[in-house]
């Protein structure tokens, strides 16, 4: 079945600085890959999707990539601020058409 | 327009004792999963909807038994609560497959078995 797997596990950034936060999965059938974010305490809710169609999506100060070949696909956040301090997590869809999520980037962003 | 819900918000239980946890939507969604987060392991999908009467299985789905009686309900089962299902289970629904659509969480439930 589909694998995912999410790096860094957590990641430190000074306020005004980028970050970025990486996923691969094993499936080459995968075709939709959302990204979740959940604050502390809240429910996970989707900020950003790509689908296989594109290598690129932007909205905002956040941003998707997708390299279908390497099977990887990235989120990156410009200009960070304090609110952007939540857990993130990637997810690719699986055979069964379901969601196969990776173990969650926990970001905190420094004043 | 609550979205989905859940109740109980907090639960703790022995070992051995049952309990049902009870997702509801507003949103006329065919879709409802059943998802526990576990740190450092994501959400992983227990059990899932795909209509009203309909129920499969998920990634995870030893020790928990789900109905889905009606479109807005979908209830999660516990006969007999383990310590290894120490967890927070949240519910989602979502229009379409959520190989392809948004899905929408509940808030979730932490539940602790003692």
């Amino acid at each position: 079945g589909e694998n995912v797997e999410q790096h860094p596990s957590t990641l430190s950034v000074q306020e005004g600085d980028s970050a970025v936060i990486k996923c691969t999965y094993s499936d080459s059938a995968s075709n939709y890959f959302p990204w979740y974010k959940q604050e502390l305490g809240k429910r996970p809710q989707l900020i950003i999707d790509i689908r296989s169609n594109v290598g690129e999506k932007k909205d905002q100060r956040i941003a998707v990539t997708l390299n279908k070949t390497a099977k990887h696909f990235s989120l990156h956040i410009t200009e960070t601020q304090p609110e952007d301090s939540a857990v993130y997590f990637c997810a690719a869809n699986n055979a069964g058409n379901m969601l196969t999520f990776g173990g969650g980037t926990r970001l905190m962003v420094k004043p | 327009n609550a979205g989905v819900t859940q109740t109980p918000k907090f639960r703790v239980l022995k070992t051995g004792q049952s309990m049902t946890l009870l997702c509801a939507q507003d949103m006329n969604h065919e879709y409802m999963y059943w998802y526990r987060q576990d740190p450092g392991m994501g959400l992983r999908l227990i059990h899932y909807s795909v209509g009203e009467g309909t129920t499969a299985k998920g990634e995870v789905p030893d020790g928990y038994n789900v109905s889905r009686l009606k479109k807005q309900n979908f209830l999660l089962g516990l006969e007999s609560a383990a310590p290894s299902q120490t967890s927070v289970y949240f519910c989602a629904s979502s229009f379409g497959l959520a190989g392809g659509e948004t899905q929408y969480f509940g808030p979730g439930t932490r539940l602790l078995v003692l």
